[in-house]
């Protein structure tokens, strides 16, 4: 079975500044994906970025971008620039790769505030 | 695209009573789950279908639950019996099944309140 940790529960930063969010995982599988979704107050989970595990290369989305180290188990978010409405709660997720089932495996999240 | 939605929104009803939650995923997504989040948790698997077969459950789901996707549209989820620990955001997401790394997309889910 895969677990997620996300072992920061909250974290504040001043608008425009750059934040890192930690996420560990476990797993022994050698192929399967990780994201990150954002879920704001009240509203809709998002998706904002995902890594493929065999890639070496950091996926980046024009403010977000992650640090994946895999033999650390570790996938960590970077969020520069930050914006008043990055304000969320944010979740690294696991998924294998390949099977019949695609799940997601999510950590407990992370509350992001961003102070003007 | 209109993306996944779920009705209702809320839902407050009375221990012991029986509820039924709908999701529609997006049309051309033959993959669909549920989750449930409680609050200030991630979610949690429960259940997953891909067109209507019911592929796999989650031990989480007992048998009071009971999901189903006639004709792979829609889906319902229903609890029998309610609890007060059946208080949670049940989330429903789609996906597209054979398109490698294909994201799933999450409805805005339907809170469940237990009396």
């Amino acid at each position: 079975a895969q677990t997620v940790t996300q072992s920061q529960p909250e974290m504040s930063v001043q608008e425009a500044e750059t934040v890192t969010l930690s996420c560990t995982y476990d797993t022994s599988e050698n192929n399967y994906y990780l994201f990150w979704y954002k879920q704001p107050p009240s509203r809709q989970m998002i998706l904002v970025i995902r890594q493929e595990a065999y890639k070496q290369q950091n996926a980046t989305e024009n403010r977000f971008s992650v640090n994946f180290q895999k033999a650390a188990k570790s996938f960590s978010l970077k969020i520069s620039d930050s914006q008043l409405g990055d304000t969320a709660m944010y979740f690294c997720a696991f998924m294998k790769q390949g099977g019949a089932n695609s799940k997601l495996t999510f950590g407990k999240g992370i509350t992001l505030s961003v102070r003007p | 695209d209109t993306g996944v939605s779920q009705n209702p929104r809320h839902k407050i009803t009375k221990r012991g009573q029986n509820v039924t939650f709908r999701c529609d995923p997006i049309s051309e997504h033959n993959r669909l789950y549920w989750y449930r989040q409680t609050l200030g948790q991630g979610p949690e698997f429960l259940t997953y279908f891909q067109n209507e077969a019911q592929l796999e459950k989650s031990r989480l789901l007992s048998d009071r639950f009971s999901a189903e996707r006639p004709k792979g549209s829609f889906s319902t989820l229903e609890i029998q019996r309610t609890e007060q620990g059946d208080s949670a955001m049940y989330l429903c997401a789609s996906s597209l099944a054979g398109v490698s790394n294909q994201p799933q997309h999450f409805g805005d889910g339907t809170r469940l309140s237990i009396l």
